[in-house]
């Protein structure tokens, strides 16, 4: 079945730098890449996708980029501020029309 | 518009208990996702239910079943429970109308479970 892999599982970044996370996943018939934000106590909340025919979409400080051939996306964000301090999870949607998630960045921004 | 609504927020059971948690999706959406969210495991799929259908079922054993109401809203419900299930629980809708899976899905603020 379908395997997503993130990395880092911890990231800390100075309030002001940018922070990158990857992911890479493993069915090539993927073909939808959300990302997701938790903050304590809350449930996850969708922050960007993309869709497989896309390689790159961005929003404000939030972008990410699709690399179907090496089959790996990854999540920007720039000019990172306190609030940007959460739990991140990317996920594939396989060819079964499951939703699979990685098991999330901590992101640590430092003052 | 209102959002994923969870309910209970918290439970506490005791080993070989049932338990049944509750989610009302966000209005007009038909699919409901149920995720079991741990430290070690991550967020683990359970099932999909689409008009009242299982459509989808994650790698969990049987103990672990769900259903869905003609007005969307789900039912989870976890028969003879282990120290295990310790865990929160997520349940999701979307505005999917068809096969496939590329909608958001939304989240409502889980069940935080605890089997003591």
């Amino acid at each position: 079945g379908e395997n997503v892999e993130q990395h880092p599982s911890t990231l800390s970044v100075q309030e002001g730098d940018s922070a990158v996370i990857k992911c890479t996943y493993s069915d090539s018939a993927s073909n939808y890449f959300p990302w997701y934000k938790q903050e304590l106590g809350k449930g996850p909340q969708l922050i960007i996708d993309i869709r497989s025919n896309v390689g790159e979409k961005k929003d404000q400080r939030i972008a990410v980029t699709l690399n179907k051939t090496a089959k790996h996306f990854s999540l920007h964000i720039t000019e990172t501020q306190p609030e940007d301090s959460a739990v991140y999870f990317c996920a594939a949607a396989n060819r079964d029309d499951k939703i699979i998630f990685g098991k999330g960045t901590r992101l640590h921004i430092l003052p | 518009k209102a959002g994923v609504t969870q309910t209970p927020r918290y439970l506490i059971k005791t080993r070989g208990q049932q338990v049944t948690l509750s989610c009302s999706p966000i209005s007009g959406h038909r699919s409901v996702s149920w995720y079991q969210q741990t430290p070690g495991q991550g967020l683990q799929f359970l099932f999909e239910y689409f008009s009242e259908t299982q459509r989808n079922k994650g790698n969990f054993p049987g103990r672990f079943s769900g259903r869905q109401f003609s007005n969307s809203r789900s039912e989870m419900n976890v028969s003879t429970l282990e120290l295990g299930d310790s865990a929160l629980y997520l349940c999701a809708s979307s505005s999917i109308t068809t096969g496939g899976t590329d909608s958001p899905l939304h989240f409502g603020n889980g069940t935080r479970l605890t089997v003591t």
